[in-house]
């Protein structure tokens, strides 16, 4: 099992252009969560989804920002007309998402450092 | 509301020394706490869930519940053991949890 995928693993950006991120969960996992982490901060969740699902959206921004997952493919965490507060390091983490007690551990991926020039 | 709260951002210990890295937690209900680590330039980890009380290379955390206090624990730090540490919380239940998680703490093992 590779693990969780990611990419690209840097991304530049100019003010303006749209950032595309890419997330491919652990093989059998079907829940998919996006995080954010600015430089010298923690972990700030921003959306969780399932297959072709939004679930939990409650920390992503409300304009530009958008994410998906859909039912063949990767989940894709997607920005428009990025600003240079955009730059940060995107994690995403997966989990088999059983709904069982005990079974919330996330699996997460190496991240891609947005730059935004 | 779930909160996690790790009120140092940055810890500095010899080599040697015991280490406890503080995390706090506000929840109503009955929580499931973990802590991941980061290593440098590697992507985060599990390190320990409380439910399971394993002690992994050497950390261990007990809950407390009256003090909602979820503290990482080693007796003697390692240079290794320098990493990016993160408490997190979600509820144990079944359905949809949302993984609340703290600001982290860097912690730091002088040589």
């Amino acid at each position: 099992n590779a693990g969780v995928m990611q990419n690209p693993r840097h991304l530049v950006r100019r003010r303006g252009q749209e950032a595309r991120l890419r997330c491919s969960p652990m093989k059998g996992h079907s829940h998919v969560y996006w995080y954010r982490q600015l430089p010298e901060e923690g972990l700030k969740f921003m959306v969780y989804l399932q297959k072709e699902n939004i679930i939990d959206e409650s920390g992503m921004p409300k304009e530009r920002f958008s994410a998906e997952f859909p039912k063949e493919g990767p989940s894709i965490l997607r920005i428009q007309q990025v600003v240079r507060g955009d730059s940060a390091a995107y994690f995403c983490a997966s989990s088999p998402g059983l709904g069982l007690a005990g079974s919330n551990e996330q699996f997460f991926g190496p991240g891609t450092r947005l730059t935004v020039l | 509301a779930q909160r996690v709260t790790q009120p140092e951002k940055l810890l500095s210990v010899f080599k040697g020394a015991p280490v406890e890295l503080k995390c706090n937690y506000s929840y109503s209900g009955s929580p499931e706490l973990f802590w991941y680590v980061q290593y440098s330039r590697q992507r985060l980890q599990l390190l320990l869930r409380h439910i399971s009380r394993e002690s992994i290379k050497g950390f261990t955390a007990d809950l407390n519940k009256g003090e909602t206090s979820f503290h990482l624990k080693k007796p003697f730090a390692q240079e290794e053991d320098s990493a990016m540490y993160y408490c997190a919380l979600t509820p144990h239940s079944g359905g949809y949890q949302k993984v609340t998680f703290g600001t982290g703490t860097k912690l730091q093992v002088i040589p």
